[in-house]
């Protein structure tokens, strides 16, 4: 069992389409982030929230847009995409962003792009 | 940002026999930690290291970490069919954000 909830667990979605993943935590934690893990591959870091204020911004394409709007709610906007963005979109969080703290993941969001 | 490198990459073994993954960084480390992804699953928080020389123990699991700061190693005893997965380890970069190693695959035949 999770306790940090993603939506919807699977996506396909063309390359004109715009969705949006969302991710959900209740542990009162500060820190939030998006990876994302291609088959085979480690989770790659590609946002960063600290008290809901962007901290980092992995130099990922404008295509992908974050947003928290509080400090429970994590969203990731897809707008454009193009086949080779299709992974495993893992949102997680910590307590606050400190190196030393450990990492609650999401089931996930399997996305596919055609 | 800090560079981890992971091996092996794969690790195939007869239930019953022990295992190992190792992650080195060419820096001293603050801390690591380690995670198993299952197979479809995400990855779950197994430990954290933060002493030289630390070990630690979770039934059939052992973690070190190394007197200088700049190794661990992840051992099982007698693996089973449930140790099935991808261990990673991770560390935290210049921005104390955690970074994944590549991973080390582990299956196992009954």
């Amino acid at each position: 069992d999770t306790e940090v909830t993603q939506t919807p667990k699977h996506l396909v979605m063309g390359m004109t389409n715009k969705k949006s993943l969302k991710c959900e935590q209740h542990m009162g934690h500060r820190a939030m982030y998006w990876y994302k893990q291609k088959a085979k591959k480690p989770p790659e870091l590609m946002f960063v929230y600290s008290y809901e204020k962007l901290s980092i911004n992995e130099s990922v394409p404008s295509r992908f847009s974050p947003e928290c709007p509080n400090s429970s709610l994590l969203n990731l906007h897809l707008h454009a995409l193009q086949p080779e963005d299709s992974a495993l979109y893992l949102c997680a969080s910590s307590q606050v962003r400190r190196g030393r703290e450990k990492l609650f993941f999401g089931s996930g969001t399997q996305l596919s792009v055609l | 940002g800090q560079q981890v490198m992971q091996i092996p990459q794969y690790q195939h073994v007869q239930e019953g026999e022990d295992f190992t993954t190792y992650c080195n960084s060419s820096t001293t480390l603050s801390n690591i930690q380690w995670y198993k992804q299952r197979p479809g699953g995400h990855p779950v928080f197994l430990i954290q290291l933060v002493k030289s020389g630390e070990v630690k123990k979770q039934k059939r699991l052992t973690f070190q970490f190394g007197e200088a700061k700049k190794n661990s190693s992840l051992h099982i005893t007698a693996t089973q069919t449930t140790d099935v997965g991808t261990y990673f380890c991770a560390v935290p970069d210049n921005n104390n954000d955690m970074r994944f190693g590549a991973g080390t695959r582990l299956t196992v035949k009954p």
